[in-house]
């Protein structure tokens, strides 16, 4: 079952444009949704995290923005650059103990950015 | 460099074989995850030790284990290998134990890249 579903897989924008990247979540006992950013060769690496409290978290030119009734949350890269050419994944954590701290990761988007 | 070390970087053994990966954790940081990464599964959790305990458990098969040591390094043994084994794996830390698990967020390793041959 999956429980969190990005699109698109893939995207390529043009320096300077919007990238944006969307998932959807079903459970919604979920309490954390970080983005990670992933360069090849390397782990993921924490970009931006929301909280289910907030409607929108923007730090730098990266923003997320939330939509709890809809269970959607989005990645928008502004101004985008060619160093943000990556794989990114969104993520979600539960609420459950049982659960302890795991993380459950969408498919990922693979962004590039051409010159 | 994120602080979390994992070796070796690359393996390559046989299918049937057995193979141990290890990590070390960020400096401070309590709780060491495993993860699989593969091109059809994507990033999939196997399990997660916190101060020498296991945690929470993923979709881990019973052919894997993994322990946590005293100095907090994880180690993850592979055994009787397949084919579709074949990943990068990938070691995460971070101080907290649970439930607020987005407090503290994680820190990944570069990973191990293994290959079944």
């Amino acid at each position: 079952q999956q429980q969190v579903k990005q699109s698109p897989q893939s995207l390529i924008v043009q320096k300077g444009g919007i990238s944006i990247i969307n998932c959807a979540y079903e459970n919604t006992a979920f309490d954390y949704f970080p983005w990670y950013q992933q360069f090849p060769g390397k782990g993921p690496a924490l970009l931006i995290a929301i909280r289910p409290d907030v409607s929108e978290k923007k730090e730098g030119r990266f923003t997320i923005s939330f939509n709890k009734s809809a269970k959607q949350f989005s990645l928008h890269i502004m101004d985008s650059q060619p160093g943000d050419s990556a794989t990114y994944f969104c993520a979600v954590t539960p609420l459950s103990e049982a659960a302890g701290n795991k993380l459950t990761f969408g498919g990922g988007t693979r962004v590039l950015v051409k010159p | 460099d994120s602080g979390v070390t994992q070796t070796p970087k690359h393996l390559i053994t046989a299918t049937g074989q057995r193979v141990t990966l290890r990590c070390s954790p960020r400096s401070g940081d309590l709780s060491v995850y495993w993860y699989q990464q593969s091109l059809d599964q994507g990033l999939q959790f196997l399990i997660q030790y916190y101060n020498g305990e296991e945690r929470a458990k993923g979709n881990i098969l019973e052919r894997f284990s993994a322990q946590q040591f005293p100095d907090l390094h994880s180690e993850l043994n592979l055994s009787s290998l397949e084919l579709g084994d074949s990943a990068l794996y990938f070691c995460a830390s971070s101080v907290a134990k649970g439930t607020r698990a987005g407090d503290y967020g994680y820190t990944f390793g570069s990973g191990t890249r293994l290959t079944v041959v």
